[in-house]
């Protein structure tokens, strides 16, 4: 069936290093692909997404390139932040049917 | 303009109670999605209503049900509870019709049943 994969956590690096982290799919069809953060004690904020292949959405210094040949949506910022630490949820949209379907989250620790 | 709210924040209730959470979308938004937190299952998508009328279902079993007011406030209940129904309950909101780039989300209400 559909599903998201993320690499799992938690993923701790030191301020100002780079970070990826990886995201694969499973789905019939062209999802839209999504990336989200949740900060301590917030709800989910939408971070950046992309409707087709090759399309790279990005925000706030993260980025993310919509891999068709390989089913990937990779999250990468070159320089991270203390306030970067965050469980960040990979997602897609099934466009048939309008579902979501979101990873499981990797929680990122940025230590300064 | 003040953002979607959730309520209560924190519940404990115990095996085969019910109970309900409620959403109040960001004011003008019509569409109200609910989904559930769990560290096993991660995020998952239980429902999306818009005006007063359910749009789609996650895979749900009947246990989990909702409705939406005139007002587009949404209520989500869930009966006979199990311990696996523990879990952060988020809501979000929407202008129209949920396309996720235009969803709002609220901080969750927190249950957790013994």
């Amino acid at each position: 069936g559909d599903s998201v994969t993320q690499m799992e956590g938690p993923v701790t690096l030191s301020e100002e290093a780079f970070l990826t982290i990886n995201c694969t799919y499973t789905a019939t069809g062209y999802p839209s692909l999504f990336w989200y953060v949740q900060y301590p004690g917030e709800g989910l904020q939408l971070l950046l997404k992309a409707t087709k292949a090759d399309d790279k959405g990005s925000n706030k210094g993260f980025e993310a390139t919509y891999r068709k040949e390989t089913t990937s949506f990779h999250l990468e910022k070159g320089s991270v932040q203390v306030s970067d630490s965050a469980v960040y949820f990979c997602a897609l949209i099934l466009n048939r049917d309008d579902k979501i379907i979101f990873g499981k989250g990797t929680r990122l620790h940025i230590l300064p | 303009k003040a953002g979607v709210t959730q309520t209560p924040r924190y519940l404990i209730k115990t095996r085969g109670q019910q109970v309900t959470l409620s959403c109040s979308p960001i004011s003008g938004h019509r569409s109200v999605s609910w989904y559930q937190q769990t560290p096993g299952q991660g995020l998952q998508f239980l429902f999306e209503y818009f005006s007063e009328t359910q749009r789609n279902k996650g895979n749900f079993p009947g246990r989990f049900s909702g409705r939406q007011f005139s007002n587009s406030r949404s209520e989500m209940n869930v009966s006979t509870l199990e311990l696996g129904d523990s879990a952060l309950y988020l809501c979000a909101s929407s202008l129209i019709e949920r396309t996720t780039d235009t969803q709002y989300f609220g901080p969750g209400t927190r249950l957790t049943v013994l």
